[in-house]
């Protein structure tokens, strides 16, 4: 089957701190990925997508970051956190319909 | 510039019948998708339009028109289950990405 693998599933981090959501995805290769934030009530903001290893565009400039070092692992990173990263983000990869994604579990940030 | 509109909420009962709007602005489209989301949880893929017209899976059917950049979700015997939000999405042919909506909030109620 094919399955996207999320963690931590929630964790509570200073203002100023590092930050590393990390996802990776089991049977299938070669996947588009894709990290989106949902704050609190809202829609989904698309953040990063890839097409491959090391393929990575951004679509909102901020102090997030996002890395593909294998074709099936991709993460997000922070150096330093804003009160405004927190949120629900969730990784997705594209399934075999247009317009299919699949998402994991989500990784709850709370920036305090 | 790209964009999706809908209703903040909804409210029927159960049994009933609902249906969810969306319109969208875009320059290039491939089509629109649907997504459920309850709440705590990870949204999930419902359906998707790429042709005018009714798709029908169940209970739900989806409804597009091109030319007036519209479609909609329609949800029939609706169950308490059915509580959740509901989302619009389109992906444009400039990036292989979907483009959410900010979602529907349908409450059912007994």
């Amino acid at each position: 089957s094919q399955t996207i693998h999320q963690w931590p599933a929630t964790l509570v981090q200073p203002v100023g701190s590092p930050l590393s959501l990390e996802c990776t995805v089991e049977g299938t290769s070669n996947p588009n990925l894709y990290w989106y934030r949902q704050a609190a009530g809202r829609g989904l903001q698309l953040l990063f997508y890839s097409v491959g290893i090391g393929q990575i565009s951004s679509e909102v400039p901020q102090n997030l970051s996002a890395s593909r070092p294998q074709d099936r692992q991709f993460i997000l990173s922070s150096k330093k956190l804003l009160l405004s990263d927190s949120g629900f983000y969730l990784c997705a990869r594209h399934g075999a319909v247009t317009g299919e994604l699949f998402f994991g579990e989500g990784s709850r940030l709370t920036v305090l | 510039g790209q964009s999706l509109e809908q209703p903040s909420e909804v409210t029927a009962v159960e049994g009933a019948i609902v249906q969810i709007n969306c319109t969208y602005q875009t320059s290039g489209f491939y089509g629109l998708s649907w997504y459920q989301q309850h709440d705590g949880g990870a949204p999930t893929f419902l359906s998707y339009n790429a042709l005018d017209g009714l798709e029908e899976t169940g209970r739900f059917s989806s409804f597009l028109s091109r030319s007036d950049s519209y479609g909609y979700l329609l949800l029939q015997e609706l169950q308490m289950k059915d509580s959740a939000s509901y989302f619009c999405a389109f992906e444009d042919t400039g990036r292989r990405a979907l483009t959410f909506g900010s979602g529907t909030r349908l409450q059912v109620q007994p």
